[in-house]
């Protein structure tokens, strides 16, 4: 079976721009759950996505928005950049929202 | 927010047991207790799970108090690729039904040769 894989793996943005990240489902797996973690610390929940709907958001602002597709991938949008926003996207999945499997994420980096 | 209270850090020496404690004094009854780790620029790795009784694999083993307020991950025969971030997460569901895991800072274990 294969695991969870991130697309890009490294990417470079300017303050302001727009991003996407992409995740492939371990597969089976119907759950995608979306994590930042700054330097030095934890990750942190964005949000989740069930069977394609929105089922769970942290404390995040509205421009970090998110899709999950039919085929159970799915993508982490943020809009309008800023510097604190440099940090490794992390997408996890699982099916039925039981036990996870992490991708190895993706290190985003503002100038 | 993270409801556990982990050491930020540790040691141990290689061939031994390490020993990493977790404090989840206000847990839930139907609350359980995960463990994951994080190996430097990787993303996080399942260890055990486990509710109250005690639990092993073949990576670990998880001790859980009767009173489910703390628990210890065993590490039987620390290696040096065991050298990482151990997060201990009591995982939660939130009113939409949605199971997240809330990670605090972990302890960093360092495996010493």
């Amino acid at each position: 079976e294969t695991g969870v894989t991130q697309s890009p793996t490294h990417l470079i943005k300017t303050r302001g721009q727009q991003v996407t990240l992409r995740c492939s489902s371990q597969s089976g797996h119907n759950t995608v759950s979306w994590y930042q973690q700054a330097l030095g610390q934890g990750p942190q929940f964005i949000f989740q996505y069930y069977r394609e709907e929105e089922n769970g958001r942290g404390n995040f602002p509205p421009r970090f928005s998110g899709l999950q597709f039919p085929n159970y991938s799915s993508e982490l949008n943020v809009n309008a950049l800023e510097l604190d926003d440099s940090a490794l996207y992390l997408c996890a999945s699982s099916l039925e929202r039981t036990g996870y499997t992490f991708g190895s994420g993706t290190r985003l980096t503002v100038v | 927010d993270a409801k556990t209270t982990q050491p930020p850090s540790m040691d141990c020496a290689e061939g031994r047991a390490a020993n990493l404690p977790c404090n989840h004094s206000t847990i839930s009854g139907n609350e359980y207790v995960y463990w994951y780790r994080q190996i430097h620029s990787q993303g996080p790795q399942y260890i055990i799970h486990g509710l109250k009784n005690n639990e092993t694999n073949e990576m670990a083993s998880l001790i859980i108090t009767e009173d489910r307020k703390s628990s210890t991950l065993i590490l039987p025969h620390a290696t040096l690729r065991d050298t990482a971030v151990y997060y201990c997460i009591v995982r939660v569901a939130d009113q939409t039904g949605a199971n997240n895991l809330f990670f605090g800072t972990g302890t960093r274990l360092t495996v010493i040769p």
